[in-house]
This record gives structure tokens, sequence and C-alpha cells, in this order.
């Protein structure tokens, strides 16, 4: 696609729930990344996939938290058991590599109530 | 680790002002810095990237420096105008030969609001 898709574009939820947020990359970009932003704070690396290779999870917060890419391209973020200090905007961007940048999308606004 | 600080956190000036953001990073081996702006409720816009080997670069009224031995970034707007008031952050990718991939270390930005 010409930018980097997210879904939902807002979500509230009930504390307790599980909650998929999706991220579709530039096509082929080969890097792909999660950051949280909440209010007042900056954006959080939380998790990035490069290629074939392990992803770098060293930003998860907590194991609810988990993140799969599948065939090189879409992203799904899974928060289980959401709590309140889970809402944040989840921000996804990709990149082909660092030399050109990287790619936001318009992001996901969770509010868990 | 690196920590990315932003000054000032806000900023309110008169439309047709000239300004200055900046931004300073902890670890002088970074691969480049990127400044992006972000609108209320809004992701984030890619405005300037520059390599750690370059000093600046240009896009119509916007200007950034880079001093990477002094770990300094700024970001320069000339004749601002009511649509630029946004939230500006800096980002920077961490060092290394290769090109390869590697998250980016944000500030916590600087909201600017230009007053028509």
């Amino acid at each position: 696609g010409a930018g980097v898709s997210q879904s939902p574009s807002n979500k509230v939820t009930e504390k307790g729930k599980d909650v998929e947020l999706r991220c579709d990359p530039i096509s082929g970009h080969t890097a792909l990344y999660w950051y949280r932003q909440s209010l007042g704070q900056g954006l959080e690396f939380l998790i990035y996939f490069q290629g074939n290779s392990a992803p770098d999870k060293s930003g998860l917060p907590s194991d609810r938290f988990s993140a799969e890419r599948t065939g090189g391209s879409v992203s799904t973020l899974t928060i289980q058991r959401t709590q309140q200090e889970d809402s944040a905007v989840y921000l996804c961007a990709s990149s082909l590599n660092r030399v050109n940048g990287y790619t936001f999308g318009s992001g996901t606004r969770l509010t868990v109530v | 680790k690196q920590e990315v600080t932003q000054i000032p956190a806000a900023l309110s000036v008169p439309e047709g002002e000239n300004l200055v953001l900046n931004c300073s990073f902890t670890d002088s081996a970074i691969y480049n810095l990127q400044w992006f702006r972000q609108d209320p409720g809004k992701g984030l816009t890619s405005l300037l990237l520059i390599q750690s080997s370059q000093r600046e670069q240009t896009s119509g009224r916007l200007n950034a420096s880079l001093d990477k031995s002094s770990g300094r970034s700024t970001l320069y707007i000339a004749a601002s105008q009511p649509g630029d008031s946004a939230t500006y952050l800096c980002a920077v990718s961490r060092g290394g030969a290769s090109s390869g991939n590697t998250p980016l270390v944000f500030g916590k930005g600087t909201r600017l609001s230009v007053i028509a």
C-alpha cells in the first residue's frame, strides 16, 4: 500500500478483555515496529520484526503483550487481560532500511474502561 | 542507554516569527536522526532525516542541523504559520556500520502553537 495502515483507529474495551491491533506495513518494507504513546509521555518502543529474524521483544512491558508478523507483512499486536494502564495510542512503523528512515501509521487509540 | 531530550516542552509564538526547537541525545553513536510532526489525534509525519555524516537538511521553511559530536540537533522553522501548530518529535537511530534496521529512540516532543 501507499502508507502504513492500522486498524481499528479507535478501540474501547472493558478491563480484563483481550484486544488485537493490526498493522499493514508499506509493501516491501522488511522491518516493522510497534510503539506505545501514553498521555504526556514519549513514544515507548515495544517490539520490532526484521525480515525472518526472531523479533526483538525487549520493549514489551509484560507477558500480557505479544505480537506476530505473518508472511513478513501484516502484524498483529495482542494485549491479553487488558488493564487501565494499557490505555494509550499504539503506533506502528515500517522501514526498508535506516538510510531511508521510518514511516508511521495513524495509530490505534486504545481505551480500557 | 540512549536518552533524547527536547527543549522547550511547549512553545507559543506569533505568526511570522522564526523559531528553533532543540533536541539533545546522550550517546553520540547514532546512525541518523529524524524529525517528525504529530497533529492531535494523528500519527507521525516525517519532516526531515539527517544521516550521521550530514550536518543539515532543508525542506521548504524547515531546516534541521546535526552536531553529532556534541549530541545536538535543532529544527529551524522560518516564517511560522498557524498551520505549523503541532507537536514536533526528534528521534535517533542507534549507530553501527550496517544500514540494517534498529528501533528509534524518541524525545517527548515540543508542542508548538503559532498564534494568528
